[in-house]
């Protein structure tokens, strides 16, 4: 079965710093990835995803991620944060044998200081 | 853009009452979701639906149900609620691309 690890549940950094998020995932063959940010009181948004090819995926909202086969991994990273990105921001995973049913992970809470 | 729509933001409810969320999408999805969303446990799949009157059961479908007569209309249905479905409630539509796309929430309380 497939699973989606977000090991911070809390991420502390300050307005103009950089950004990563960990996501590590469970599957054998490859997956499809995904990022949602859910600001306040809202739906989940979609960042980007990954499906194949190139492993460095550009997404909105100066995001970007990158997919490491070797380590399950699918961090997101942003160059520099800014107030208006405080949010939770989730990771998922879906797969052929799943029905592309994404199975999401807890969620990483990001806290930005002025 | 692909719009999700619920019927309602915030709802209260007592416990034994029959409660109805609907959910609309305007892009002609074939498949749509219901998640709940509760603190520290991420998302969980209550039910989905690949296609009219067609339902499968998630990951936690105990206590719901669900009902789908049209295309763009996917409601889920607490027979009887109880206090520990407390919580908010996610619908999502999925096109081809297989992202998903979320409807605002609504946050229901049983009391």
């Amino acid at each position: 079965a497939q699973s989606v690890t977000q090991p911070d549940i809390h991420i502390t950094v300050s307005e103009g710093a950089s950004l990563e998020l960990r996501c590590n995932y469970s599957y054998g063959a490859t997956p499809y990835l995904f990022w949602y940010v859910q600001s306040p009181g809202q739906g989940l948004q979609l960042l980007l995803k990954y499906f194949s090819g190139d492993t460095l995926v550009q997404g909105i909202k100066g995001f970007e991620a990158e997919f490491k086969r070797s380590q399950s991994s699918f961090n997101l990273r942003k160059p520099s944060v800014h107030w208006s990105d405080a949010a939770e921001y989730f990771c998922a995973v879906g797969s052929s044998g799943g029905s592309y049913i994404p199975t999401f992970g807890r969620g990483t809470s990001l806290i930005v200081h002025p | 853009d692909v719009k999700v729509t619920q019927s309602s933001r915030y709802l209260v409810k007592r416990t034994g009452e029959k409660v109805f969320l609907e959910c609309v999408q305007d892009m002609d999805h074939e498949n749509m979701f219901w998640y709940r969303q509760d603190p520290g446990l991420g998302l969980r799949l209550i039910y989905f639906s690949y296609d009219v009157k067609m339902k499968e059961k998630g990951d936690i479908p105990e206590g719901y149900s669900v009902s789908r007569e049209k295309k763009e209309r996917f409601s889920l249905i607490l027979e009887s609620a109880s206090t520990n479905q407390t919580s908010m409630y996610l619908c999502a539509s999925r096109g081809t691309s297989y992202e998903q796309y979320f409807g605002p929430g609504t946050r229901l309380t049983v009391t």
